[in-house]
């Protein structure tokens, strides 16, 4: 089946370090991917995606590049800041059939000042 | 703002009673979608319509029902609850093969 794992958190960071968190996938087919993310409080919303293997979606600082032969899709972020404390979620959709997305379980990034 | 209005925001009830979670999807979005967010068991896809028809199921117990109406607004009903029932419950809307717009939530706690 298609599933998305993501690392577990929480992931705690001291201001300006860099994040990483880990995403891998497993579809049938070639799917698009996505990163959301939740702030306290709110709902998800679309931090960036990519829909073919080697695009780098990138957006307020993040950055994830679809590897197709890793079947991955990182999170990446050189300097983070205490207002990314969040649950970010890694997703991914078909292309085919119905469009639901398949989310990873999320994790929790907490930036100290 | 995503566009996307979900009502109410928080619900508190009893168990064994039932309740109606409402959806409004962004404008001209034909699809809506139901997710539910529970500590233990991330964040469930529910069942998704398109145009009033629905076109998937996931883990969508038989206490739970859904519909979409001719206006495109959608409603989830669940009914017989249990304390296990209570989680945050998101809709979101998309056009066609774009992104999906979440909205808000709907925190439900069954007492």
């Amino acid at each position: 089946g298609n599933s998305v794992t993501q690392m577990e958190g929480p992931v705690t960071l001291s201001e300006e370090a860099f994040l990483t968190i880990n995403c891998t996938y497993t579809a049938t087919g070639y799917p698009s991917l996505f990163w959301y993310v939740q702030y306290p409080g709110e709902g998800l919303q679309l931090l960036l995606k990519a829909t073919k293997a080697d695009d780098k979606g990138s957006n307020k600082g993040f950055e994830a590049t679809y590897r197709k032969e890793t079947t991955s899709f990182h999170l990446e972020k050189g300097s983070v800041q205490v207002s990314d404390s969040a649950v970010y979620f890694c997703a991914l959709r078909l292309h085919t059939g119905f469009q639901k997305l398949v989310f990873g379980t999320g994790t929790r990034l907490l930036v100290s000042p | 703002d995503s566009g996307v209005t979900q009502t109410p925001k928080h619900l508190i009830t009893a168990t064994g009673q039932r309740v109606t979670l409402r959806c409004s999807p962004r404008s001209g979005d034909l699809s809506v979608y139901w997710y539910q967010q529970s500590l233990d068991q991330g964040l469930q896809f529910l069942i998704h319509y398109y145009n009033g028809e629905e076109r998937a199921k996931g883990n969508i117990l038989e206490r739970f029902s859904a519909q979409q109406f001719p206006d495109l607004h959608s409603e989830l009903n669940l009914s017989s609850l249990e304390l296990g029932d209570s989680a945050l419950y998101f809709c979101a809307s998309s056009l066609n093969t774009g992104e999906l717009f979440f909205g808000e939530g709907s925190r439900l706690t069954v007492l």
